[in-house]
């Protein structure tokens, strides 16, 4: 079982770039989540898809925008990457919205230099 | 604002020892808690949920939850070096925040 998938696993980019990271769950889960991973600060949400078709803020969508694919997919994109960005970004996904737990990708490390 | 507390450690116990992990939360509507294991460098996984108070045990895990003083705790019973990780509480609180709220995370080191 594949269960969450990301990609990429690593990145780096200048400031002002853009890239789009990507997200396919196969456990035909509703909802998905985006989350952002800094020292000292854990996990944030944000952005996140209770279902295919919607999409919510989190706690920190500033610099982000997402889009829900379809059931499977859920894409983040930064527009214009900044240094504030730089963090360890988490896929995950859920039965639904109401019914966690969440079962988690493995991870995007994205440097912003 | 809804907040999950976690003691950030480290906590370090020899092998062999019961681990203690603690973890406080503010919303008293909250149904359903968890534990998750992080190792350095990677993912968050899933060891234990508890949605009613008392204990659950799986394993050398066990989950305690006291709704009424708002607090949850996961006990690791002969404890391991590749229990060595950060553990994670995350608390469901629904609405706009997403469904669940985590901790920051405790860094256990188990000691050979």
């Amino acid at each position: 079982n594949a269960g969450v998938t990301q990609t990429p696993k690593f990145q780096v980019l200048k400031t002002g770039q853009s890239m789009t990271l990507q997200c396919a769950q196969d456990m035909n889960h509703n909802s998905m989540y985006w989350y952002r991973q800094d020292p000292g600060m854990g996990l944030r949400l944000i952005y996140y898809s209770a279902s295919e078709g919607t999409t919510d803020k989190g706690e920190v969508p500033n610099g982000y925008n997402v889009s829900r694919l379809n059931k499977r997919e859920f894409s983040l994109r930064l527009e214009s990457a900044a240094p504030s960005q730089t963090s360890v970004y988490f896929c995950a996904s859920s039965l639904d919205f109401r019914n966690p737990p969440l079962f988690f990708g493995q991870g995007t490390r994205l440097t912003v230099v | 604002q809804k907040e999950v507390e976690q003691n950030s450690g480290p906590l370090s116990v020899p092998e062999g020892a019961i681990a203690s992990l603690n973890c406080t939360y503010s919303d008293r509507g909250s149904q359903s808690f968890f534990w998750y294991r992080q190792y350095s460098g990677k993912s968050p996984e899933l060891i234990m949920s508890i949605y009613s108070n008392g204990d659950k045990e799986d394993g050398r895990f066990t989950a305690q939850l006291n709704k009424a003083s708002q607090y949850v705790s996961l006990l690791i019973r002969d404890s391991q070096p590749s229990d060595s990780a950060t553990y994670l509480c995350a608390v469901n609180v629904g609405g706009s925040q997403g469904n669940l709220i985590f901790g920051k995370g405790t860094k256990l080191s188990v000691k050979p």
